[in-house]
């Protein structure tokens, strides 16, 4: 069954503090994996797609990073307005556009 | 990439009344999806919503409770019909390009 586990579920870190959300998949061929980012009332933002192993893209702060397994979305220095529910998603290879999301990780980032 | 708007922003229903939200993207996209999200929980598909055919819906969502329209690239609307308060949550909707998806703010929906 094709299925996408982030952990941690939260993660608290004080400003300037780095480090790296995790997102797990195991799916019948990876067409793409999405990062989103989730304001608390407001729809999900979308961030970066990967698609190969050994692909990575960043923005700002934020670099993701994709394995054959999972994927890394590492945050550097982070700011207090980095707070927000990371989401990823995957699209399946036998999907239409519909993505399989995990539950997310709530970051706080400590001023 | 899509900007997309809906309205209503949020509302507060009566049980038993039915409430219709829509969609509007900024561009032409030929795949539309409605999402449900509970508080602190992840988003749930609805349906998928393209133009010129019927909408799919998932396991456990039904036309007759969800109705869905498509009228034209651009825009697209769901109906959710006689509420429960289990109805409550906030609604989503996204457009897909290419192999990504761009969603709306959402409509934060209570029903009473």
């Amino acid at each position: 069954e094709d299925q996408v586990t982030q952990s941690p579920e939260a993660l608290r870190l004080q400003e300037g503090e780095s480090s790296s959300l995790n997102c797990s998949y195991t799916v019948s061929g990876l067409r793409g994996l999405f990062w989103y980012r989730q304001d608390p009332g407001k729809g999900p933002e979308f961030l970066f797609t990967l698609y190969s192993a050994g692909e990575e893209k960043e923005k700002e702060r934020l670099k993701a990073t994709l394995t054959k397994k999972e994927s890394f979305l590492h945050i550097t220095a982070p700011k207090p307005e980095d707070s927000a529910t990371y989401l990823c998603a995957v699209q399946a290879g036998d999907s239409n556009y519909q993505l399989i999301w995990g539950a997310g990780t709530k970051l706080i980032i400590k001023p | 990439s899509a900007v997309i708007s809906q309205k209503p922003s949020r509302d507060i229903c009566q049980r038993g009344t039915s409430l219709t939200i829509q969609c509007q993207v900024d561009s032409q996209v030929t795949m539309m999806f409605w999402y449900r999200q509970q508080p602190g929980q992840s988003l749930t598909l609805i349906a998928t919503a393209n133009q010129g055919s019927e909408a799919t819906y998932e396991s456990g969502f039904v036309i007759d409770k969800f109705p869905i329209s498509r009228p034209n690239l651009t825009f697209s609307t769901l109906t959710v019909s006689n509420m429960s308060p289990e109805d409550s949550s906030i609604y989503l909707c996204s457009a897909g390009l290419r192999y990504e998806q761009y969603f709306g703010p959402g409509t934060r929906l209570t029903v009473t």
